[in-house]
This record gives C-alpha cells, structure tokens and sequence, in this order.
C-alpha cells in the first residue's frame, strides 16, 4: 500500500483566495483525521470522520474551514476565505479499527 | 484528557540506548499510553502503546512504571535516523483521535 496521500504536498496562496487539501486514506481503513501544526499551536486535530461521516469537528477554527469525505476513498479539508493566519502544515492520517494512526506526509501551506 | 510531562529535548550517541522519559500522573485506568515520532519534515508515525505491562517490538520497548504514573521509551541502539521528536500520549479507549503535548526532540550525535 502507498499509504496515506496528501495533495498538494505544497500550496502558496493570497489571502482571501480558496484552498482545498485532499486526501486518500489507506484501503480498508474506516477513520480519516485532519491535524494541523503550527509553531505556536503544535499538532491539533481539527476533525475526524468515521465510515465517512464526520463524528467531531469541534477544533474546526471556524467556518471558513470545511471538511467532506465523499466516500471511503477521499476527503478535502476546504478554507474559504484563507488568511495568513492559516499557514501551517495540513496532515491527514488513517485508521483502521484499532489503534494506530497512520499519517500521510502533509501539505505545507502558506498564506500570503 | 490525561496530560503528559515530557522533556523538551535530549541528546544521544549514535548505537548507545536512549532512555525517553513520560510522566503521567494523572492518568486513568483506561488510558493506554502510546509513543508516536516525527522525523523532520514528515507526519508523524507510530512507535509503540501499552496499558500495563512493558511492551517491545522491532522499534523500540515501551517500560511502564508499575503505577503506571509514569513510562519509559527505550530505543536500544540509537541510529541517525531516530533524530526525531519524541510524544508521548495518553489516549482512552473510547477515544479515536490523539492528543499531542509539545514532545521531547531527540538529538542523536554521530
């Protein structure tokens, strides 16, 4: 298995523009988690979704943040409007059910 | 959550054994403790997890006090490769998501 994929592995962007973060998760695996990580912040989960629905999206920072997993296969972590204030490092990470994550190699986002 | 004490950073010789150390005083009985590692530039990746009793696979061993109050992630021969940093985390059972503290950042030293 390639593991889990991150598209685009770099985006730069301006302010205001809309940005949207792919992901494919591990074959077979039923929970996808977007983290985040920031110098200030560290790593934080930003929401996680179970057999494609969403089950907590309570470190979603607001509502220019939206998250969708179609199916089994894919999942976008969408910012519109995007401020400077969201650069960071996006991760996606699979799991089966059980207890290990597996993490994909991150998008590095900067906002200008 | 359960929160964890860890050091900012330790530095290793390369092929000596490392020794990472957990507190984790306040943890429940459900909370098992696991050991994720980020290498530079790259998401992290699992290491390790127990509940009670030591545990040892290919990458690492994992002692975990008999309180279970705090716990040990020992690497037996430190390589280049493990210059990382270290978390250690306390997830419940019923929980799916992890937690991350700000780690320990592992120097290893040729």
């Amino acid at each position: 298995d390639a593991g889990v994929i991150q598209s685009p592995r770099h985006e730069v962007t301006e302010m205001g523009q809309e940005v949207t973060l792919r992901c494919k998760p591990i074959s077979g695996h039923d929970y996808l988690f977007w983290y985040r990580q920031t110098m200030m912040r560290g790593l934080e989960l930003l929401i996680y979704f179970n057999n494609n629905v969403p089950i907590d999206d309570s470190g979603m920072p607001e509502d220019r943040f939206s998250a969708k997993m179609p199916n089994a296969s894919f999942s976008t972590l969408k910012i519109q409007p995007s401020e400077p204030r969201d650069s960071a490092v996006y991760f996606c990470a699979s799991m089966e059910r059980g207890e290990t994550q597996y993490f994909g190699p991150g998008t590095r986002l900067l906002v200008l | 959550d359960a929160k964890t004490t860890q050091p900012n950073s330790m530095e290793s010789n390369e092929e000596e054994p490392v020794h990472l150390p957990c507190n984790h005083s306040t943890i429940s009985g459900t909370d098992y403790i696991h050991w994720y590692r980020q290498l530079p530039s790259q998401g992290p990746e699992y290491v390790i997890h127990g509940l009670t009793s030591n545990v040892n696979n290919r990458m690492a061993s994992l002692a975990i006090a008999e309180d279970r109050k705090s716990s040990t992630l020992i690497l037996h021969r430190a390589t280049l490769r493990d210059a990382a940093v270290y978390y250690c985390i306390l997830k419940d059972t019923g929980r799916r998501a992890l937690t991350f503290g700000s780690g320990t950042r592992l120097q290893v030293q040729p």
